[in-house]
């Protein structure tokens, strides 16, 4: 295992589909994390998970958006009736939770989503 | 809220010339500033991360400083080849809220041959 790993690469879907992308974090990683990233613009954060438990979330993550991570090991990020506005490059990092400034975060590839 | 800008967005220059690359952000009780490469359509490479106490890391031709009293970074690229045309990005992660990363939106380099 050399890096966080997210499935699929890209996703085209039709408004109104569910859709759900996978990640695998570096395997002694305890902290999970996902961002969104639209066209010209830096990653924005979604949500957080340490180990198992989501402990925080983004006003930006609306209630078509849902996070797990079962056993404490990969994360699924699932949209609900996805609009086109969902539009965006879904990334994905882990880390090691080092103490202080030390942590440092490791992204995967990402999901590409197109809504059309 | 931390608001982190990054200026200029776009830059263009000839092969072999120093690039400089600026990031400033809004509140200065950070833990660590990470600066990271993304080349079109792909995912976040870490290039270096500089911790609060830190002046400056170096990692080959790549030199980045802080000053966080004055909530500015710099990422220097010492002759600067084409491969390095891509887009860079800065984040720093506060105390505030310390599991994420707030990221400017990127400078996009060009180094032409």
């Amino acid at each position: 295992d050399t890096g966080v790993s997210q499935d699929p690469r890209h996703k085209i879907t039709k408004r109104g589909q569910n859709v759900t992308f996978r990640c695998d974090p570096i395997s002694e990683h305890n902290r999970l994390y996902w961002y969104r990233q639209t066209l010209g613009q830096g990653p924005e954060f979604l949500t957080y998970f340490q180990n198992e438990a989501q402990l925080e979330k983004s006003r930006l993550l609306s209630d078509r958006f849902s996070a797990e991570r079962p056993k404490g090991s990969f994360s699924t990020l699932e949209i609900q009736r996805t609009e086109q506005g969902d539009s965006a490059m879904y990334l994905c990092a882990s880390s090691s939770g080092l103490a202080g400034g030390r942590d440092i975060q490791y992204f995967g590839a990402g999901t590409r989503l197109s809504v059309l | 809220k931390q608001e982190v800008t990054q200026i200029p967005a776009a830059l263009s220059v000839p092969e072999g010339e120093n690039l400089v690359l600026n990031c400033s952000f809004t509140d200065s009780a950070i833990y660590n500033l990470q600066w990271f490469r993304q080349d079109p359509g792909k995912g976040l490479t870490s290039l270096l991360l500089i911790q609060s106490s830190q002046r400056e890391q170096t990692s080959g031709r790549l030199n980045a400083s802080l000053d966080k009293s004055s909530g500015r970074s710099t990422l220097y690229i010492a002759a600067s080849q084409p491969g390095d045309s891509a887009t860079y990005l800065c984040a720093v992660r506060a105390y505030s809220n310390d599991y994420k990363l707030s990221f400017g939106a990127g400078t996009t380099v060009t180094v032409r041959a």
